[in-house]
């Protein structure tokens, strides 16, 4: 069965860093590409970040410069560098493996999710 | 602001069919992007539910659908069931002055009366 798990999440202040992890299991983790998502309360997904299986990596433009997407894959994590952190950063933040779903890829399993607050 | 625009709200009885619009542009869905759904129920992570266009993982039951047309994707859900209560979102991808970007829209929820 796979499984993503993270942790990391907590409350923060505006300016302030936070790194994310994920633990990922029942898959072979080199062999997948994967993200970030994130979700305000009571609003839509967000993507946030990818790493590709040779470790390429990309960004939409709100995060880019801010946030680094990493990989272990001998301990099969995923990570998220955050910094200079913004309130409007507040979310729950998902690890989401991707997979090739007709002729690109979708998120194929996902993580339970962790907070970042982001307050002063 | 979503790249990618749902109605916020659509609701039905039980055994009803109920139909969610994804419309994007000539950048993401008009640019022959697949479109992907997921369900997220209350409290939960979201749930692949419809990949390219109009297929569903296996497990997905039957009264899914996905189509696609143009710069729009719909969702319908035939039968409604009251498991069906959810937050539905598209996503596609985007070709921005920064590459090409996951794009989700703005989420529907259905409410089943």
């Amino acid at each position: 069965e796979v499984q993503l798990v993270e942790s990391g999440g907590g409350l923060v202040q505006p300016g302030g860093s936070l790194r994310l992890s994920c633990v990922a299991s029942g898959f072979s983790f080199s062999s997948y590409g994967m993200h970030w998502v994130r979700q305000p309360t009571g609003k839509a997904l967000e993507w946030v970040a990818a790493i590709g299986t040779t470790g390429d990596t990309y960004y939409p433009g709100s995060v880019k410069g801010r946030f680094t997407i990493s990989r272990e894959n001998a301990k099969s994590s995923l990570y998220l560098q955050m910094n200079s952190l913004r309130v409007g950063d507040t979310a729950v933040y998902y690890c989401a493996r991707v997979s090739p779903c007709g002729s690109y890829h979708c998120f194929d399993s996902w993580g339970q999710g962790t907070l970042v607050t982001v307050s002063s | 602001q979503s790249v990618l625009t749902q109605p916020p709200s659509v609701s039905g009885a039980p055994g009803q069919r109920v139909t969610i619009s994804c419309t994007g542009s000539s950048s993401n869905i008009g640019a022959g992007f697949d479109v992907h759904w997921y369900q997220q129920l209350p409290g939960t992570a979201p749930k692949l539910l419809i990949y390219g266009n109009n297929n569903r993982p296996s497990g997905v039951p039957d009264r899914f659908s996905g189509s696609k047309s143009g710069t729009s994707a719909s969702l319908a859900i035939t039968g409604l069931q009251a498991e069906d209560e959810a937050n539905y979102y598209c996503q596609s991808y985007d070709n921005s002055l920064s590459g090409l970007d996951w794009v989700f829209g703005g989420g529907t929820k259905v409410t089943v009366l």
